[in-house]
């Protein structure tokens, strides 16, 4: 019984397209992530809703675009896809975002865009 | 700015070595620590985590200590498994986003 899925694990695509990936958690946290790894393995925060309210975007190019329709769904929208998209997209959940609590990641998405 | 330096690797042991793995991080006030784990090909998994200085944090073997005194939280086991092979991570928990360190890779040989 997985707790944060993401859809699909695995995407290959041209450059130019756009891809959605999708994102539920059935922990019945109110807040959830995305986070990048690039190639060198290197995690960072893309955006963080809490109650399907955006409250972190770090910096990222506005082709990236989530969306929360409910509060255990956050799906990323990625347009006019660039080599540089290719990467590993984590999906996360916590309860709250305060100290102390525990963020649980999904398996990832590997996007590879050629 | 808030930052974490890991221990470089790749960290090659034998099987039933004893392995540390370094972390201190740079942040302001005193966050929630945490380290996961990647294993080849899989997610980010939760490996333990310590919210307050003096904490020990611990999990399938690993343990971690909260050092407030010198904003590190370095990660030990006694005896290394071929199948703790694995990326780790640490990262503090800062205004609701974890700072990831760059990653540790540990090969470990039978």
């Amino acid at each position: 019984d997985t707790a944060v899925s993401q859809t699909p694990k695995y995407l290959v695509t041209q450059m130019g397209n756009d891809k959605s990936i999708k994102c539920e958690q059935n922990l019945g946290h109110d807040t959830m992530y995305w986070y990048k790894q690039d190639s060198k393995k290197f995690l960072k925060i893309m955006f963080s809703y809490n109650n399907k309210e955006l409250i972190i975007n770090e910096t990222v190019p506005n082709r990236f675009s989530p969306k929360s329709p409910d509060k255990a769904h956050l799906n990323l929208h990625i347009n006019s896809l660039e080599l540089g998209d290719s990467a590993v997209y984590f999906c996360a959940s916590s309860q709250g975002s305060g100290p102390g609590n525990t963020i649980y990641f999904g398996e990832g998405s590997w996007l590879t865009v050629v | 700015g808030d930052s974490v330096t890991q221990m470089e690797g790749p960290v090659t042991l034998s099987e039933e070595a004893f392995l540390t793995i370094n972390c201190t991080y740079t942040a302001t006030g005193y966050p929630s620590l945490f380290w996961y784990v990647q294993y080849p090909g899989e997610g980010l998994q939760l490996l333990l985590k310590a919210t307050k200085a003096d904490d020990k944090g611990s999990n399938k073997g690993f343990e971690a200590t909260y050092r407030k005194e010198t904003t590190s939280f370095h990660l030990e086991k006694g005896s290394v498994q071929v199948s703790d092979s694995a990326v780790y991570f640490c990262a503090p928990l800062i205004l609701g986003k974890l700072i990831f360190g760059q990653g540790t890779e540990l090969s470990v040989k039978p």
